[in-house]
C-alpha cells in the first residue's frame, strides 16, 4: 500500500540545535509532498509543499526540506530551533488528489 | 484569513448515541474533509466533498456518514457512536474544485470526542 513513514515519533533538542525530521514515501511517479505543523492547541497549518521544480523549498519561520527522487524522501529541517518550534509535524503526499500522512513526529525544544 | 469552525471543541457521548460534528468554513471552498486523528497513526481521511451533495469515502468510512446541504457546512455523523471512535476529529476544507486541488488545506481546531 502507498504510504508515507515518519521514523522519529518524538524527538528533544536543545534550542540553536539544527533539526532533521525525515519522511519517506513509498510509491514512485509524480509526487507533491507536504509538511504540516500543529503547535500546541492550534490548528494543523501548512510549512511548505513541494510541486516540481527546485528540490529545495522553503517555508515559513525559516523550515525548509529537500525533495530525493532517488531516495523517496522529502527530510525538513532548520539550521536552529527555537523553543516556539516544540510541535507536532506532519508529512503528508498526494496520491490521486487525497493526501497521504505521516504518523507525524512530536518535537520538544527544551530552553 | 481562512476560517474553519467545529461545531464543538470538546464532546462526550454514550455508547449507541447518534452523533453530529458539524464543520463550517467561510472563504467558498469547494472541497471540505473529514480526519480522524489519533496518536501513532496520523490522519486518516473518513470522507470528503467535492461539491454540495457530493461525496465520496475515504480510507475509513466504516461507521460514519456525512452530510453537505450548503457549500460552507459539512457534517460528520456517527450513527451509532462505539467507544472505538473516541478520536480527535479534524475537518479541512481548499479550494479548486474536483479533483480536490494541490492547493493548502485549512484546518479547524479539532472536536475531541469520547465515547463512554
Amino acid at each position: 500500500a502507498q504510504s508515507v513513514s515518519q521514523h522519529n515519533h518524538h524527538v528533544i533538542l536543545s534550542e540553536a540545535a539544527s533539526l532533521e525530521l525525515g519522511c519517506n514515501y513509498s510509491y514512485g511517479g509524480t509526487v507533491n509532498l507536504f509538511w504540516y505543523v500543529q503547535y500546541p492547541g492550534q490548528h494543523l497549518q501548512l510549512l511548505l509543499k513541494y510541486f516540481s521544480g527546485d528540490p529545495l523549498v522553503k517555508g515559513i519561520k525559516g523550515f525548509e526540506a529537500e525533495f530525493i527522487k532517488s531516495k523517496f524522501s522529502f527530510n525538513l529541517r532548520k539550521p536552529s530551533v527555537q523553543w516556539s518550534d516544540t510541535a507536532e509535524y506532519f508529512c503528508a503526499a498526494l496520491r490521486n488528489y487525497q493526501l497521504i500522512w505521516g504518523a507525524g513526529t512530536k518535537l520538544i525544544i527544551k530552553p | 484569513d481562512v476560517k474553519v469552525t467545529q461545531s464543538s471543541r470538546y464532546l462526550v457521548k454514550r455508547t449507541g448515541e447518534k452523533v453530529f460534528l458539524e464543520c463550517v468554513q467561510d472563504m467558498d471552498h469547494e472541497n471540505m474533509f473529514w480526519y480522524r486523528q489519533d496518536p501513532g497513526l496520523g490522519l486518516r481521511l473518513i470522507y470528503f466533498s467535492y461539491d454540495v451533495k457530493m461525496k465520496e469515502k475515504g480510507d475509513i468510512p466504516e461507521g460514519y456518514s456525512v452530510s453537505r446541504e450548503k457549500k460552507e457546512r459539512f457534517s460528520l455523523i456517527l450513527e451509532s457512536a462505539s467507544t472505538n471512535q473516541t478520536s480527535m476529529y479534524l475537518c479541512a476544507s481548499t479550494s479548486g474544485g474536483r479533483p480536490a486541488s494541490y492547493n493548502e488545506q485549512f484546518f479547524g481546531p479539532g472536536t475531541r470526542l469520547t465515547v463512554l
